[in-house]
């Protein structure tokens, strides 16, 4: 079956840090991932749609400047989180599908997440 | 925006009891997934249901689509600690997956 990969699966780190999270499709290419925020006890909230060669799409409160997405190869899109602040503490989840045909028949593959922690 | 309302919020049983969880809109979707999610993990795909009326059976669990596309339903009968989770409804606008407000289930042995 199509395997999201991503990493690193929880990162620590003092305020002020740049951190980059990887998410990687395995056995599949995704021209289209997503970036999803969760909260604790809260659902996922979409953060950008990230497109292969081109500029990734935000969603509404989303600062671009604040998470910068690359989507360099069809295997891959990183988030970094800039200059990070305790705020931005929550866990961060990427998906993707196969892509093809009609999207809304097609399940999303997710990652495993990445849980930040900014101290 | 399409919200995607789920109820209750959490739910807390005794193994071997039933439950259903609902998933409502005000908007129509071309179809809807139903998704579990463990602490630390991404969600998993349960079923997707696109045709509207349409009742999908995985084990314990029966899905249900509402006629009018707006609704869906999830039913859990003779509920087992393992099925402890959260439940999120998701739909697709445009390309994108929006997801339910979602359902904190708890199952006691």
């Amino acid at each position: 079956g199509a395997v999201v990969s991503q990493h690193p699966s929880r990162v620590i780190c003092k305020s002020g840090t740049s951190v980059k999270i990887e998410c990687r499709s395995l056995d599949f290419q995704a021209t289209t991932m997503f970036w999803y925020r969760q909260f604790p006890k809260q659902s996922l909230m979409l953060m950008a749609t990230s497109n292969e060669g081109s500029k990734a799409t935000y969603e509404q409160g989303v600062e671009k400047d604040k998470f910068l997405i690359n989507h360099a190869s069809l295997t891959l899109s990183t988030l970094t989180v800039t200059s990070a602040h305790p705020e931005d503490s929550s866990f961060y989840i990427c998906s993707a599908y196969t892509g093809g045909g009609d999207y809304s028949n097609q399940p999303q593959h997710f990652g495993d997440g990445t849980r930040l922690s900014i101290l | 925006t399409q919200l995607l309302e789920q109820s209750p919020q959490f739910l807390s049983i005794q193994e071997g009891e039933n439950l259903t969880v609902y998933c409502n809109s005000s908007s129509v979707f071309s179809s809807l997934q139903w998704y579990r999610q463990e602490p630390g993990e991404g969600p998993v795909l349960l079923v997707t249901v696109v045709t509207g009326g349409e009742v999908k059976k995985l084990k314990r669990l029966t899905f249900q689509f509402g006629d009018a596309r707006k609704d869906s339903s999830l039913h859990i009968t003779a509920a087992q600690p393992g099925d402890t989770g959260l439940y999120l409804c998701a739909g697709y606008n445009t390309d994108k997956l929006i997801f339910g407000t979602g359902t904190r289930l708890q199952v006691f042995p």
